[in-house]
């Protein structure tokens, strides 16, 4: 199976900053990788995916880039508003199946 | 949101009772999903099915049996729920696997007292 780690665990961000999210995975084989977003009490929903064959996407304020070498891969979300306050998830699969991270807590502080 | 509902929205119930929860969808999709979510874990992936009667495993599947008898429904027994099945459990739903977008249902809080 595959192994996704992610971090950091728990993100303070002031409104305006940006963050950074950032996962790994062990298998090479893996070629398509979301993030999803969950806020609180509602169901996880996807914000952004990637492809192996992309080293970068980009919608609006978020961003997700790609290290198939280093197999990682994060999520960037520039000038933080109070709504992005979420837990986001990043997964990777294998096999028919996606396996996910831990998750990110990130507050945006107004 | 994709249609795809889950029942009961909510249910307690008490440690070695048999348990099921259903998922609907209306999106003719072939793969449907079980994870539960708990603290420190994220999401684990039960079982999932890819096709009517076709089913396997996930990372978590102990104490969990599913079926699919058509293609809208998919259901989780706990044969006799723990306390340590209390958790958030989500139906997912994609046209393919693990290459592409996974429509998740809104979930089913079980308590097991």
């Amino acid at each position: 199976g595959e192994n996704v780690e992610q971090h950091p665990s728990t993100l303070s961000v002031q409104e305006g900053d940006s963050a950074v999210i950032k996962c790994t995975y062990s298998d090479s084989a893996s070629n398509y990788f979301p993030w999803y977003k969950q806020e609180l009490g509602k169901r996880p929903q996807l914000i952004i995916d990637i492809r192996s064959n992309v080293g970068e996407k980009k919608d609006q304020r978020i961003a997700v880039t790609l290290n198939k070498t280093a197999k990682h891969f994060s999520l960037h979300i520039t000038e933080t508003q109070p709504e992005d306050s979420a837990v986001y998830f990043c997964a990777a699969p294998s096999g028919n199946q996606f396996y996910f991270g831990t998750g990110t807590s990130l507050t945006v502080i107004p | 949101d994709a249609g795809i509902t889950q029942s009961p929205r909510h249910k307690v119930t008490e440690t070695g009772t048999p348990v099921t929860l259903r998922c609907h969808q209306t999106e003719n999709h072939r793969y449907m999903y079980w994870y539960r979510q708990d603290p420190g874990h994220g999401l684990r992936l039960i079982h999932y099915s890819y096709g009517v009667k076709d089913t396997d495993k996930g990372e978590v599947s102990d104490g969990y049996s599913v079926s699919r008898s058509k293609t809208e429904d998919f259901l989780l027994t706990l044969e006799s729920a723990t306390s340590s099945q209390t958790s958030v459990y989500f139906c997912a739903i994609s046209p393919i696997a693990a290459g592409y977008e996974q429509y998740f249902g809104p979930g089913t809080r079980l308590t097991v007292t």
